[in-house]
């Protein structure tokens, strides 16, 4: 079972600054497998990045993720009041088939 | 406009059973595979099951196998999750989400399952 790790836990940052969000694998993952999700309180999540570094439909791009192997980072690059939100990483494997990092919560500071 | 809606959820004994539905609407539904995914209260997410377009490719977490069933009807687009011999750890609210290349590309709006006495 690959483990994803992310890393901090909590990050606390003021609007316009750039967050650095980091998703380590417990083994090698396949770039195309590797994803970035958005959940903001009550709502569902909502992929942003879709085979490590490709930007899903309709995302600003101000979000861009990069990396390769067991290291993968989602950046933002100045932050919006609404991307103040918890962020998932989630890799397809084998057995479980997906996997989710335990998330890391992005606030205000 | 991709939609998917769930239902069935609500406040179920330990032990108990309760079935889900997902209803899908705007894409071809038959050509999608599509998966269950849960959320703990305060908590992270979890994969439960997926199913393939046709239904013939079925996987289940660990946590869940043998007490969840996974189904589809593509003639009426929709999603069904069975869930037998219910526990307080299966207490999350329940997602159905597409698949496109191995992510989920568009998420229900969820329900809520509670399991308690």
């Amino acid at each position: 079972e690959t483990i994803l790790t992310q890393s901090p836990g909590t990050l606390s940052l003021s609007p316009g600054e750039r967050a650095t969000l980091s998703c380590r694998a417990s083994q090698s993952v396949t770039s195309n497998y590797l994803a970035w999700y958005q959940q903001r309180p009550g709502q569902a999540p909502r992929l942003l990045i879709y085979g490590a570094s490709s930007r899903a439909t309709g995302i600003p791009d101000r979000f861009s993720g990069s990396g390769s192997g067991t290291d993968f980072t989602l950046t933002i690059s100045r932050l919006d009041p609404e991307d103040f939100a918890v962020y998932y990483c989630q890799q397809y494997g084998s057995s479980p088939l997906y996997t989710f990092g335990q998330g890391t919560k992005l606030e205000i500071k | 406009e991709v939609q998917l809606v769930e239902s069935g959820g609500g406040l179920v004994q330990p032990g108990g059973s309760l079935r889900l539905s997902c209803a899908a609407s705007g894409f071809t539904f038959s050509t999608y595979e599509v998966n269950w995914v849960r959320q703990a209260p305060g908590k992270g997410l979890e994969w439960v099951s997926y199913i393939s377009s046709s239904g013939s490719t079925i996987y289940y977490a660990d946590s869940v196998k043998g007490r969840f069933t996974i189904s589809r009807d593509n003639a009426n687009k929709l999603l069904f999750l069975q869930m037998n011999s219910l526990r307080a750890e299966d207490t999350a609210v329940y997602y159905c989400a597409r698949a496109v290349g191995r992510r989920f590309d568009n998420w229900g709006q969820g329900t809520l399952v509670t399991v308690s006495s």
